[in-house]
Order: C-alpha cells, then structure tokens, then sequence
C-alpha cells in the first residue's frame, strides 16, 4: 500500500472548522482515501472515504486534490468531543493489488481541541 | 443493530497463563480483523479472517498467537504463555465484504 504523511500534531479552537492534511504522492489509481479517528480510550471509527471526488457526510468533508497526490479532512465546526488521533490510510481495492483487505495504520495527528 | 462486541473488556493475566479475547461481529458481517495497540504506539494490524478461513495473518508474531473465527460464535483470539510485551490493547473489527470497519471497545490485556 502506497504510504501517507500527515503531520503528528494540530490544535484548535473550539466551533472553528479544522482541516487535517495528508500527503500520499505515491498513490496508485485504485487507491481509496480513508480516514478514521481513535478518541481516547476507544476503538478507531470510520470517518469517510474517497476515491476522485470530494465528499461531504454528516461527519466532515474530504477534499482530494486534482493529481490525488494529497487530500485535506475538513471539521466544519470543532467540537471537544472531536478531540482525537486522525488517520489517513490508503487502500488498492484493484483485484491482484497483493492487497487482502487490511488497513494499514501510520501515526496519524493528534488533534486538540480547545474550549 | 449492536455493534462490534469484545470480552472480556480487561483482562489480568500472570506471565506464563493463557489470554483468550473474543470478538463478536456486527451482524450480516463475516470478516474479521484483529489488531494490537501497545502503550504510546499505533495500530499493528496482526491478521484478518473470514468465516472459518485465515486471509491474511502476515502481522500476527509466530509463536504463542492464533486466531480463530468458527462457522458459529466469536472470533477468538488466543495468546499462550504470555508475556509482560504482550500488554496491550487489542481491538477487532469487522466488516461485510472489504466495506467499512467496525471497530470494538478493544481489550485491554495486564500482564503481570
């Protein structure tokens, strides 16, 4: 799975929106975007996902970049309880990828959230 | 619908005794996979399994650790002799066919 960079740590203020990059120049043309979040204590949970488009959910939006080489999770407004490790992960859905389904975690960005 | 279940949600184990840690998957799913989370690290995945078939346990170590998920019942995950490095979270998801995961409460293993 080709690898993502995202950076280790962002903060901010509470009701303002938040955008979390990711870099992943190596990305294939099968490559899905996803991205999860682990609050404290808890399992991880899906946040959304994409391929080409943006995408909007009641969660947040996924903006990906024209080239696919970077895409941005946008949290219109944040809130305390969005305080969480976010990750970016790849997945090549393309049949003989070498792929078996798994995810591959990276360190992802801690958020903090500030009242 | 319930989501994914896990249990024991703690469990203490001595050096040298055996930890089984089930997962219960959402219902309608049949895949599974397991992962480790060691104190101040990510998440390592260790192996994926679909109805009574292992896919992929290419993360699993290879001693000491097996994986089950059985035509009926949890999955299991099972840890023999184990050791103080083997305290960890230990999350599960599961899956319908490579969709979204489901993620559980995780199980926080003691090993003292």
């Amino acid at each position: 799975d080709a690898k993502t960079t995202q950076p280790n740590s962002m903060e901010s203020n509470e009701e303002e929106p938040v955008h979390l990059p990711c870099n992943h120049s190596t990305i294939s043309g099968t490559d899905y975007i996803h991205w999860y979040r682990q609050l404290p204590s808890q399992g991880p949970e899906y946040v959304i996902h994409g391929l080409t488009s943006n995408v909007n959910n009641r969660m947040a939006s996924l903006a990906i970049a024209e080239d696919r080489k970077s895409s941005t999770l946008i949290l219109h407004r944040a809130t305390l309880r969005d305080a969480a490790v976010y990750y970016c992960i790849l997945r090549d859905v393309a049949k003989g990828s070498g792929n078996t389904g798994k995810l591959i975690f990276g360190q992802g960005t801690t958020l903090q959230v500030k009242p | 619908n319930a989501g994914v279940m896990q249990n024991p949600r703690h469990l203490v184990r001595r050096r040298g005794q055996e930890a089984r840690l089930r997962c219960s998957p959402m219902k309608g799913h049949s895949h599974v996979y397991w992962y480790r989370q060691l104190p101040e690290e990510g998440l390592k995945f260790m192996v994926y399994l679909q109805k009574e078939n292992i896919i992929d346990e290419s993360g699993m170590p290879k001693e000491r650790f097996s994986a089950e998920f059985p035509k009926e019942g949890p999955s299991i995950l099972r840890i023999q002799q184990v050791v103080r490095g083997d305290s960890a979270a230990y999350f599960c998801a599961s899956s319908r066919l490579q969709g979204r995961r489901h993620f559980g409460p995780g199980t926080r293993l003691t090993v003292t």
